[in-house]
């Protein structure tokens, strides 16, 4: 069976420091691979997906970036980070009729 | 641009009533997904719609589709309070693509 990790499940950073969140699947290969934030009490914003090694889509322009290094390894990073960037980061993979199963999350507190 | 909305965007209702929840999208479609989160953990998959017309129950819950009035609902029946959770609707984006955009959510609070 599939399963999806991600880590580490919680982080508090100061503003200014960078930022490496990772999500590895496994149990499938050639993933489809998201990643999503929450702001507390709000819905999903998509931040980027990956069809395939080194292949990245951005949905919103911020100071995040992805990468996906390895088939079933999917990271996000920045360089600096601002308080707006405090939230709750899921990592998802998709099946092939499309349903999204997501990864535990890693909160994220910016000081 | 695709937007998503739900309604209501809390709910809180006795045990043993029924309820729907609302999930509305402004552009075409044909696949529509329900998810539940608990409060402070991740989305749990419930519910995947692919056609017009198509009604998935799962326990006291039961999904459908309208395509072509671009809406879905979510019919609690006989709530309990372990259904107590945030209830998310998803649609894919584009054709041939496969970005989703989540609903605003639904929180749903039942009382014993």
């Amino acid at each position: 069976s599939q399963t999806i990790h991600q880590w580490p499940a919680t982080l508090v950073q100061p503003v200014g420091s960078p930022l490496s969140l990772e999500c590895t699947v496994e149990g499938t290969s050639n993933p489809n691979l998201y990643w999503y934030r929450q702001a507390a009490g709000r819905g999903l914003q998509l931040l980027f997906y990956s069809v395939g090694i080194g292949q990245i889509s951005s949905e919103v322009p911020q100071n995040l970036s992805a990468s996906r290094p390895q088939d079933r390894q999917f990271i996000l990073s920045s360089k600096k980070l601002l308080l707006s960037d405090s939230g709750f980061y899921l990592c998802a993979w998709r099946t092939t009729v499309g349903t999204q199963y997501f990864g535990p999350g890693t909160r994220l507190l910016v000081l | 641009e695709l937007k998503v909305e739900q309604n209501p965007l809390f709910l809180s209702m006795q045990e043993g009533k029924n309820y729907t929840i609302y999930c509305n999208y402004s552009t075409t479609s044909d696949r529509l997904y329900w998810y539940r989160q608990d409060p402070g953990k991740s989305l749990e998959s419930l519910f995947v719609l692919l056609s017009n017309g198509a009604v998935k129950q799962e326990g006291r819950l039961m999904a459908s589709l309208d395509t072509k009035a671009r809406l879905s609902t979510l019919h609690i029946t006989a709530a309990v309070h372990d259904l107590s959770a945030t209830y998310f609707c998803a649609v894919v984006w584009g054709s041939g693509t496969y970005k989703y955009i989540f609903g605003t959510g639904t929180r749903l609070k039942v009382l014993a």
